[in-house]
């Protein structure tokens, strides 16, 4: 089935532990974007890409690190975890990045907890 | 910059009650207008978007109109149902030179019973 894949879908992670979170997608959408999401403060942007080899940053990017090197795969790396980090996390994909876009497509996240 | 107000949650109906759950946003220009919603468990999923003013989004249902003039996107349905439990979260996208952003509102919870 076409879409955003996400794994895991569950994580515990001990404070100062590196691990990737692994975003696909397979509907050949040049932009991806990371968010992650804690109660009360909505979805905030971390990085994002607008196609491969191109990364940037966005609303709260820092203790995470991002690469494109293929246009299906966004993989978001946390290199020295933090209790801060506990968070869901969602992978977003789009085909178009004019105004009237389709809108993003959404994997069903990961959730993280740092202890 | 972009931002998004939502009205503040939890909000609890009946059944076949009426819904509006407010949304209004800061922008320059003339951006896409969009709710989400996120069922348990799940991730986002599109529901309804309007691209430009007066331009009316519709699914499910669910109604929303692109206000310009009061910078509003509410959110409407005239009977819900209790599988419309769910969180709603408003949302523009405004393309830049470097990449297309989603600016999200808090999201609101509504919860629908019997």
């Amino acid at each position: 089935n076409a879409g955003v894949t996400q794994t895991p879908k569950f994580q515990v992670l001990k404070t100062g532990q590196s691990m990737t979170l692994q975003c696909a997608q397979d509907m050949n959408h040049e932009y991806m974007s990371w968010y992650r999401q804690d109660p009360g403060m909505g979805l905030r942007l971390i990085h994002y890409s607008v196609g491969a080899g191109i990364t940037d940053q966005g609303e709260v990017p820092n203790g995470y690190n991002v690469s494109r090197s293929t246009t299906e795969d966004f993989p978001l790396r946390l290199l020295s975890a933090a209790p801060s980090q506990t968070s869901v996390y969602f992978c977003a994909s789009s085909y178009s990045i004019v105004a009237g876009g389709s809108g993003y497509t959404f994997g069903s996240g990961t959730r993280l907890t740092v202890v | 910059g972009n931002s998004v107000t939502q009205m503040e949650g939890p909000v609890t109906l009946s059944e076949e009650a009426f819904l509006t759950i407010n949304c209004t946003y800061t922008a320059t220009g003339y951006p896409s207008l969009f709710w989400y919603v996120q069922y348990p468990g799940e991730g986002l999923q599109l529901l309804l978007k309007a691209t430009k003013a007066d331009d009316k989004g519709s699914n499910k249902g669910f109604e929303a109109t692109y206000r310009k003039e009061t910078t509003s996107f509410h959110l409407e349905k005239g009977s819900v149902q209790v599988s419309d439990s769910a969180v709603y979260f408003c949302a523009l996208l405004r393309g830049e030179t470097s990449g297309s952003r989603l600016t999200f509102g808090e999201g609101t919870q509504l919860t629908v019973n019997p």
